[in-house]
């Protein structure tokens, strides 16, 4: 089955800064790739994805690109504000059937912390 | 995306009871998804919740423990069998509300301790 790595775990960076959480997967099948961020207390929320059939994927101020020959993709995070401080959570997804059941395989997550 | 209500929001039991957990999604889906959280960690599958169908369970879960019914497109529960300290996790509820890859999107979980 899939297995994707993250890192780094933690990540504390400026206020205005950037932040770059990368992760690596395993099964060259994996087709879809998005990122969850998790508030304390709340449920994972999707805040971006991308499909192996693009290299880059941009939402304001946050973008994801993949490289699919080294099977990593990583989540940029620019001009960071306090309310980004979260864990954030890579997935991949499982090779696609007929059922539409695939399934996501998460990373382990990377505590970020915007300091002001 | 569809909204997706879980119940209970959290629970204390105890050691050797069960707990149900019910999921109610507004729209009509194909696949749910249980996922498992536990404290810090990262969010594992359980199982798939096919309606009309047994769950399909992932390795390491199994039915007498993880017992799942999906009566319908918009409903389905979850069980914790049996419970013991180690079972302590956040249980959450996941659709997806379009076709293949579409995104998936969690409901809101349920915290469960276990004394």
């Amino acid at each position: 089955g899939e297995n994707v790595e993250q890192h780094p775990s933690t990540l504390s960076v400026q206020e205005g800064d950037s932040a770059v959480i990368k992760c690596t997967y395993s099964d060259s099948a994996s087709n879809y790739f998005p990122w969850y961020k998790q508030e304390l207390g709340k449920r994972p929320q999707l805040i971006i994805d991308i499909r192996s059939n693009v290299g880059e994927k941009k939402d304001q101020r946050i973008a994801v690109t993949l490289n699919k020959t080294a099977k990593h993709f990583s989540l940029h995070i620019t001009e960071t504000q306090p309310e980004d401080s979260a864990v954030y959570f890579c997935a991949a997804s499982d090779r696609v059937s007929n059922f539409g059941n695939e399934k996501l395989t998460f990373g382990t997550g990377t505590r970020l912390t915007i300091i002001p | 995306s569809a909204v997706i209500s879980q119940k209970p929001s959290r629970d204390i039991c105890q050691r050797g009871t069960s707990l149900t957990i019910q999921c109610q999604v507004d729209s009509q889906v194909t696949m749910m998804f249980w996922y498992r959280q536990q404290p810090g960690q990262s969010l594992t599958l359980i199982a798939t919740a096919n309606q009309g169908s047994e769950a399909t369970y992932e390795s390491g879960f199994v039915i007498d423990k993880f017992p799942i019914s999906r009566p319908n497109l918009t409903f389905s529960t979850l069980t914790v069998s049996n419970m013991s300290p180690e079972d302590s996790s956040i249980y959450l509820c996941s659709v997806r509300t379009g076709g293949r890859s579409s995104p998936l999107h969690f409901g809101n979980g349920t915290r469960l301790t276990v004394t």
